[in-house]
């Protein structure tokens, strides 16, 4: 069966850490994926996007990686701080319909 | 540019009733999606419409109904209300259709069904 899988417990990490959020999938062949943060009681807020053919994309703190091998994509956020703390979403975008398929979400708690 | 509005914001409504949920993409954007948000099952995808034809559907009860009209405005509709249609419903834009590019979301209507 297709599946999306992100840590589904709350994640802790001391400010000034690296925080590493894991989004791993089965029997789909994304594209595309994206990564969006969401703050409680708002909608997602776009991050990062990397395609099937990049290993790595960065964005100031934020790095992503993408091994379709292994069918993973892991998110990095380095020197953490209490304001990176949120809900992230990974979400597969496949090509042959344009659909969005999105993970559960990881909550990150950065501690001072 | 001004961000995706959706109105209204909160909702109280009681089993058996309809809701009109509206959504305001970005200007010059012609996609606009539809998801259902609650706590137990993450983000679920309801359909997603571009220039006023729906292009995908998610797997909900013909209850679950939208349409978009030719400013890209979108509106959808719950019929018959149940109790686990309490949710937050969010509704997304994107300049091309979602194929890679990233969705804009609006701040989400939530409902309560009583």
């Amino acid at each position: 069966s297709q599946k999306i899988e992100q840590n589904s417990e709350a994640l802790n990490i001391q400010e000034g850490k690296t925080a590493t959020l894991t989004c791993n999938y089965t029997n789909y062949s994304p594209a595309y994926l994206q990564w969006y943060r969401q703050d409680p009681g708002r909608g997602p807020v776009f991050l990062l996007l990397i395609r099937e053919n990049e290993k790595e994309k960065r964005k100031e703190r934020l790095k992503v990686t993408f091994d379709t091998t292994l069918k993973q994509s892991l998110f990095h956020i380095t020197a953490s701080q209490p304001a990176d703390s949120a809900t992230y979403l990974c979400a597969l975008v496949m090509d042959s319909n344009y659909q969005l398929i999105w993970g559960a979400g990881t909550k990150l708690i950065i501690k001072p | 540019k001004a961000g995706v509005t959706q109105t209204p914001r909160y909702l109280i409504k009681t089993r058996g009733q309809q809701v009109t949920l509206s959504c305001s993409p970005i200007s010059g954007h012609r996609s606009v999606s539809w998801y259902q948000q609650t706590p137990g099952q993450g983000l679920q995808f309801l359909f997603e419409y571009f220039s006023e034809t729906q292009r995908n559907k998610g797997n909900f009860p013909g209850r679950f109904s939208g349409r978009q009209f030719s400013n890209s405005r979108s509106e959808m509709n719950v019929s018959t209300l149940e109790l686990g249609d309490s949710a937050l419903y969010l509704c997304a834009s994107s300049g091309r259709g979602p194929r890679g590019n990233e969705q804009f979301f609006g701040p989400g209507t939530r409902l309560t069904v009583l």
